[in-house]
């Protein structure tokens, strides 16, 4: 979805450095997401922000950090990385919404980060 | 934890129907469906969701049976660019759990 950018798309280092990944979106929506997603396997949240003033572990944080810099902005920074956070970054936005006192939510996904850690 | 049931791959013949199972025997009721593909590792990409009803747009249409314990997901005209992983999803709120997903190859 053009509205979701991820910078930079492909990216190589080194063990023990440290690399940031950037989100952006147009779409207004308060709620961000970073997942991160294996050859073969399923996407894994890493973090989420409901809002600017709130930041939230998914279920893989270890390793990880986020900074919430405003609405349309959410990074993800890999403090020290390691060869087994190789993957594929993906930052999604979403904007929840009830009908009939049912929440749903659509999130809408950026185009990824390819992150090779040598 | 799976809340779906997908077969893992089949084919279709482009320009012809494909038609996604899903099982979901355990939704609850304030469990959406939802439908996500992803195109060789791309960012995944919404299709349609529903929760009682048929819905359709200008993708596709989702058919929820009325105990809604199974869902299909209709491309109604598949083209070449369409072969991709499909993922049926049950959700409430924002936890998205993305299972194995139905490989769909359209053939020529």
């Amino acid at each position: 979805d053009a509205d979701v950018t991820q910078t930079p798309r492909n990216r190589i280092t080194k063990t023990g450095k440290r690399i940031m990944l950037e989100c952006s979106q147009t779409k207004g929506h308060d709620r961000m997401y970073w997942y991160r997603q294996d050859p073969g396997l399923g996407l894994r949240l890493i973090y989420y922000s409901f809002d600017v003033k709130d930041i939230n572990k998914g279920e893989i944080s270890d390793g990880y950090s986020v900074s919430r810099q405003a609405q349309a902005k959410f990074s993800l920074s890999l403090e020290s990385a390691i060869p087994n956070q190789t993957a594929l970054y993906f930052c999604a936005t979403s904007d929840p919404g009830q009908i009939a006192g049912i929440s749903q939510e659509t999130q809408y996904f950026g185009p990824g980060t390819r992150l090779l850690v040598l | 934890d799976a809340k779906t049931t997908q077969p893992p791959s089949m084919d279709c013949a482009e320009g012809r129907a494909a038609n996604l199972p899903c099982n979901h025997s355990t939704i609850s009721g304030n469990e959406y469906v939802y439908w996500y593909r992803q195109i060789h590792s791309q960012g995944p990409q919404y299709i349609i969701h529903g929760l009682k009803n048929n819905e359709t747009n200008e993708m596709a249409s989702l058919i929820i049976t009325e105990d809604r314990k199974s869902s299909t997901l209709i491309l109604p005209h598949a083209t070449l660019r369409d072969t991709a992983v499909y993922y049926c999803i049950v959700i409430y709120d924002y936890k998205l759990s993305f299972g194995a997903g139905t490989t769909v190859t359209v053939r020529a």
